[in-house]
């Protein structure tokens, strides 16, 4: 089945620091999808990609969807500590749209 | 707003017993997921539905039923809950078009 690869698990960052982490599927997708988790809360939609080689940004954070549709970043630059939490890539399958979802990204943001 | 809710925020069981989550959305939206999240692990689909009364297993359904008799309410069902079942449990449900999924709060389970 299809699979999709999230690295790294955690990273820590000092505030002002970038941070980027990275998507891997195991097939082609049909979008990808970023969801945002604060601790202690639960995932929140941030953006979707379609398109092959597709780059859209929100702010300070950068979405990259590779040209073969098969891998997925997140870039943010300069760093706040309301960017802590788990961030999460989503590949999309089948007809009722399930979410293959990587295992995450645990951002960490020091004063 | 979309709204998405859940039975229970904290819920402890016994090994053997049966527990219900229920899930409720405020959208229509015709789809709605079950996930577990355990650290390191990501969310796990156990199953989702994409009709009332239509419903399909996910990646780990093993343990687990669910029930969606209206289309606003998808339950999972523990007919007999298991320490290894200890877990987040989330739900979601999207809309056809879209794709964009919109979570509940989550039950934290622990089976004792």
């Amino acid at each position: 089945g299809q699979q999709v690869m999230q690295i790294p698990q955690y990273q820590h960052v000092q505030e002002g620091e970038d941070f980027t982490t990275y998507c891997n599927s195991s097939t082609t997708l049909s979008n990808i999808q970023w969801y945002k988790q604060r601790p202690g809360g639960h995932p929140v939609f941030l953006i979707q990609l379609v398109k092959s080689g597709e780059v859209k940004k929100q702010k300070r954070l950068t979405f990259q969807f590779g040209e073969a549709k098969k891998n997925s970043s997140l870039h943010i630059t300069a760093t706040q500590t309301t960017d802590v939490g788990t961030y999460f890539c989503a590949g999309e399958r089948g007809s009722a749209r399930q979410l293959t979802f990587g295992s995450g990204t645990q951002l960490t943001v020091l004063p | 707003d979309v709204k998405v809710t859940q039975s229970s925020r904290y819920l402890v069981k016994r090994t053997g017993e049966k527990v219900f989550l229920e899930c409720v959305q405020d959208m229509d939206h015709e789809n709605m997921f079950w996930y577990r999240q355990d650290p390191g692990l990501g969310l796990r689909l156990i199953y989702f539905s994409y009709d009332v009364k239509m419903k399909e297993k996910g990646d780990i359904p093993e343990g687990y039923s669910v029930s969606r008799e209206k289309k606003e309410r998808f339950s999972l069902i523990l007919e007999s809950a298991s320490t290894n079942q200890t877990s987040m449990y989330l739900c979601a449900s999207g809309g056809a078009v879209s794709g964009t999924q919109y979570f509940g709060p989550g039950t934290r389970l622990t089976v004792l």
